[in-house]
């Protein structure tokens, strides 16, 4: 079993959508859960980090997190044509220093 | 501020040779990861330095080095490379204290 399991899409949803992305890990002590976005050719881009259980928001993006279920999602609001990219999934497990563990990203198109 | 650099941006090289990759983070950052993006593995984590100790290491050969001078900045070795070193590799730093990492531009590097 993977670490951290993504849907690989692509994920289609029009222009206005609302975008949902999902990640589950299976290190139950996680406490760190990181979106970034990537765009073809580039780095990837931290969009947002949540710690606790429930939800973080950020103008159109909101992460979800569930411990208990280790489930963590990433909901773009009104989406854009320019949220098209793949959204990578990353969680810190419980060891010293700052590894991050990827799930393989989710490619997200928004159709105009 | 500005944002994490790497150098060198591209890279060409032949199996069996060596090759050195330098990162320098945001300034006030203190830590440095290293990571590799291949399109079969995704992001796999290769080593954090923190104050020029290297905190953490991934599930790399020891062909894959690295190294963390006082001013933070960092560089890894590869040696005696591989077709299958083939990829990009990026480097993030964070702030002491924080596990939000911020990327650099990555270094792409072939070996033929």
């Amino acid at each position: 079993q993977k670490e951290v399991e993504q849907n690989s899409g692509p994920l289609s949803v029009p222009e206005g959508a609302i975008a949902s992305l999902n990640c589950t890990y299976s290190d139950r002590v996680s406490q760190s859960f990181f979106w970034y976005r990537q765009y073809s050719g580039k780095s990837p881009e931290l969009i947002m980090s949540i710690y606790s259980n429930g939800d973080k928001e950020d103008g159109r993006f909101t992460a979800q997190l569930n411990k208990a279920s280790q489930y963590v999602s990433l909901l773009i609001r009104d989406s854009q044509p320019s949220d098209s990219a793949t959204y990578l999934c990353a969680v810190k497990p419980l060891e010293y220093g700052n590894k991050l563990v990827f799930g393989a990203g989710t490619i997200l198109r928004v159709k105009s | 501020k500005a944002g994490v650099t790497q150098t060198p941006r591209y890279l060409i090289k032949t199996r069996g040779q060596q090759v050195t990759l330098s990162c320098s983070p945001i300034s006030g950052h203190r830590s440095v990861s290293w990571y590799q993006q291949t399109p079969g593995q995704g992001l796999q984590f290769l080593f954090e330095y923190f104050s020029e100790t290297q905190r953490n290491k991934g599930n790399f050969p020891g062909r894959f080095s690295g190294r963390q001078f006082s001013n933070s900045r960092s560089e890894m070795n590869v040696s005696t490379l591989e077709l299958g070193d083939s990829a990009l590799y990026l480097c993030a730093s964070s702030l002491a204290g924080s596990d939000e990492q911020f990327f650099g531009p990555g270094t792409r590097l072939t070996v033929l």
